[in-house]
């Protein structure tokens, strides 16, 4: 079983619209969550850590659940340049990070 | 400048040379690691280094070499290249500390490899 798994996608929107993507972790001694956007043949960059509260950024939400081990990404007025992969990284120990396989989001006039 | 750098950007080789991809970064990081990514992969783990002259295998470390002498940089060394070895590697760096003590990864540019 993988560490932390998501949905790919691809998820088509409109601008405008409300997406959510969530993403499943395995162990329970995870401690810290992130999720990180890549843009095509760019570097992952940071979009939000995920605090057990919830936190918001703009028109970013992120979530996390730690009985049932998910977090989750919700994008509200989607413009044309949140396209791109959302990944889902989790942190156990100082060193040990895993990455969902990522989710593609694209964003349609 | 200050950040995380890689270099080469781009590479092509060929099978049975070595090549050795650069990073360096400029926070005193402690943490720093190696990744590849690959279609249908994802970003999978080569080798990480958690302090100078301490790293470890990840995932995948068949055929790489790394070495950190020095805190800000974190060279990996492919001893002799291979086909499979064709893909974009990333290099990272992380430091216990930010906010709620979560260790943030940050990035390279990365660097895209060819071998033929």
């Amino acid at each position: 079983r993988k560490e932390v798994e998501q949905d790919p996608g691809p998820f088509n929107v409109p601008e405008g619209a409300t997406v959510a993507f969530n993403c499943t972790y395995s162990n329970s001694a995870s401690q810290s969550f992130f999720w990180y956007r890549q843009d095509c043949r760019k570097e992952p960059k940071l979009l939000m850590s995920v605090y057990s509260s919830g936190n918001e950024d703009g028109r970013f939400t992120a979530q996390l659940n730690r009985a049932s081990q998910y977090i989750s990404l919700l994008i509200r007025d989607s413009k044309l340049s949140d396209s791109a992969t959302y990944l889902c990284v989790v942190n156990i120990f100082g060193n040990q990070f895993y990455f969902g396989t990522g989710t593609s989001l694209t964003v349609i006039p | 400048d200050a950040g995380i750098t890689q270099s080469p950007r781009y590479k092509i080789t060929e099978t049975g040379r070595q090549v050795t991809l650069m990073c360096h970064q400029t926070w005193s990081h402690s943490y720093m690691f190696w990744y590849r990514q690959d279609l249908g992969h994802g970003l999978r783990l080569i080798y990480y280094s958690a302090a100078a002259d301490i790293t470890d295998k990840g995932e995948v470390p068949d055929g790489y070499v790394v070495s950190r002498s020095k805190t800000e940089n974190f060279p990996l060394t492919l001893e002799s290249a291979t086909r499979s070895q064709t893909s974009v590697y990333f290099c990272a760096s992380s430091d216990k500390g930010g906010v709620a003590g979560a260790n943030v990864l940050t990035f390279g540019a990365g660097s895209r490899l060819t071998v033929l």
